[in-house]
């Protein structure tokens, strides 16, 4: 089955600075890979996500990026705020088998002032 | 809001008691999942429907631990014989099958086993 890493556990960055955080995954039959935002006592949310059909996708100052050959994806927030402060979730899902989700252990990212 | 609500938010029982859980996704959810999610962990699939069928189920998903979508609706998720490592957060989603698209997660029932 999948196997999806991430890295780093922990990510502390001052507000304004840019975070990243990477996953790897080991089912190269995956196509789809979300990202969640979870806070504390809260469902996850879906905050971007990509298909294995394009390399990048943007939404403000969220982006994503996929590597198919190397099977890793990654999640740029730039311009960090106070409020992006949560775990983030990256997940991959294989085409049939009921498509469900395979997530990554999280990061904790924090912003500080 | 993502139209999937879980009932109840938060259940505490004795070890050996049964809990059940319930998942009301919207509809359109022909496909509903059942995560668990421990503390400092992403969620892990313990079992999935598509309208009243179970079609897959995780190993993590003993004997003690049934799942029933009776209409293609609404879900429950019944634990039998509780034990202290049960106690996790229970996460219901939704999908739809035609759109292909992510599942919206429901809030959670909050598990505690004393």
């Amino acid at each position: 089955g999948e196997n999806v890493e991430q890295h780093p556990s922990t990510l502390s960055v001052q507000e304004g600075d840019s975070a990243v955080i990477k996953c790897t995954y080991s089912d190269s039959a995956s196509n789809y890979f979300p990202w969640y935002k979870q806070e504390l006592g809260k469902r996850p949310q879906l905050i971007i996500d990509i298909r294995s059909n394009v390399g990048e996708k943007k939404d403000q100052r969220i982006a994503v990026t996929l590597n198919k050959t190397a099977k890793h994806f990654s999640l740029h927030i730039t311009e960090t705020q106070p409020e992006d402060s949560a775990v983030y979730f990256c997940a991959a899902k294989t085409q049939g088998g009921g498509n469900k989700l395979t997530f990554g252990t999280g990061t904790q990212l924090k912003v500080e002032l | 809001d993502t139209g999937v609500s879980q009932d109840p938010r938060h259940k505490i029982t004795k070890r050996g008691q049964n809990v059940t859980f319930r998942c009301d996704p919207i509809s359109e959810h022909n496909r509903l999942y059942w995560y668990r999610q421990t503390l400092g962990q992403g969620p892990e699939f313990l079992t999935y429907f598509q309208n009243e069928a179970q079609l897959e189920k995780s190993r993590l998903l003993s004997d003690r631990f049934s799942a029933e979508r009776p209409k293609g609706s609404f879900s429950t998720l019944e634990i039998q014989r509780t034990e202290q490592g049960d106690s996790a957060m229970y996460l219901c989603a939704g999908a739809q099958q035609s759109l292909d698209t992510e599942a919206f997660f429901g809030q959670g029932t909050r598990l505690t086993v004393v």
